[in-house]
């Protein structure tokens, strides 16, 4: 069984537009994180959420909201879409979000704004 | 604030050479934690290893290796012994530890090194 899963892998679609991608973990843990990893595979934390609650939130537009239902599940909303929003998403998980805690990746969902 | 460097772009060896992959970084905090993560071709995100800043010893894993110096401030990565599967970018990245009531470890990712190993 895959640990942290996402959904849509690939997603094309045109500016302006909104969409969702999933994301859930089948580990236990009570931390999630949104990442975005642009062309140039640099990796930068978005979000993070601790039992349903934003713990961190970076600079983001506020075209992207996170939505966590609950603990297993950490999805992304984007609204009106922009060609710097082509890149690849990953979610991640932690145990419960202390510092020497690992985070396990899904396989990402990659982006793309035509 | 945290920062990690890897001032290697890309590195491109023959398979059964030996690599090393480095590190440094930047934290003002006494308690961190160092990790590194493989992202092969697939794309997907592996993690490799951590380290805490109060254990400085190196440790190994069959042909991996790894080297902590906090004099230095560095957690350099050896592939003994390269294989073609070991293509694929590698990533250091840091956590500072939180309050206790302050959950949401913020890791910080450096700009990740292209290891290419040729047949």
């Amino acid at each position: 069984d895959t640990a942290v899963s996402q959904t849509p892998k690939y997603l094309v679609t045109q500016m302006g537009n909104d969409k969702s991608i999933k994301c859930e973990q089948n580990l236990g843990h009570d931390t999630m994180y949104w990442y975005k990893q642009d062309s140039k595979k640099f990796l930068k934390i978005m979000f993070s959420y601790n039992n349903k609650e934003l713990i961190i939130n970076e600079t983001v537009p506020n075209r992207f909201s996170p939505k966590s239902p609950d603990k297993a599940h950490l999805n992304l909303h984007i609204n009106s879409l922009e060609l710097g929003d082509s890149a690849v998403y990953f979610c991640a998980s932690s145990q419960d979000g202390r510092g020497y805690q690992p985070q396990h990746f899904g396989d990402g969902t990659r982006l793309s704004i035509l | 604030a945290q920062k990690v460097t890897q001032a290697q772009t890309e590195i491109s060896v023959v398979e059964k050479e030996d690599v090393t992959l480095d590190c440094v970084y930047e934290t003002r905090d006494t308690t961190y934690y160092l990790f590194w993560y493989k992202q092969p071709p697939s794309g997907e995100l592996v993690f490799l290893i951590r380290r805490n800043s109060f254990d400085e010893q190196n440790e190994i894993s069959g042909r991996y290796s790894w080297n902590f110096q906090k004099s230095t401030s560095s957690f350099n990565f050896t592939i003994t012994a390269s294989q073609v599967v070991d293509s694929a970018v590698y990533f250091c990245a840091l956590s500072e530890a939180r309050v206790e009531d302050n959950y949401g470890q913020n890791f910080v990712f450096g700009p990740g090194t292209r290891l290419s190993v040729l047949p």
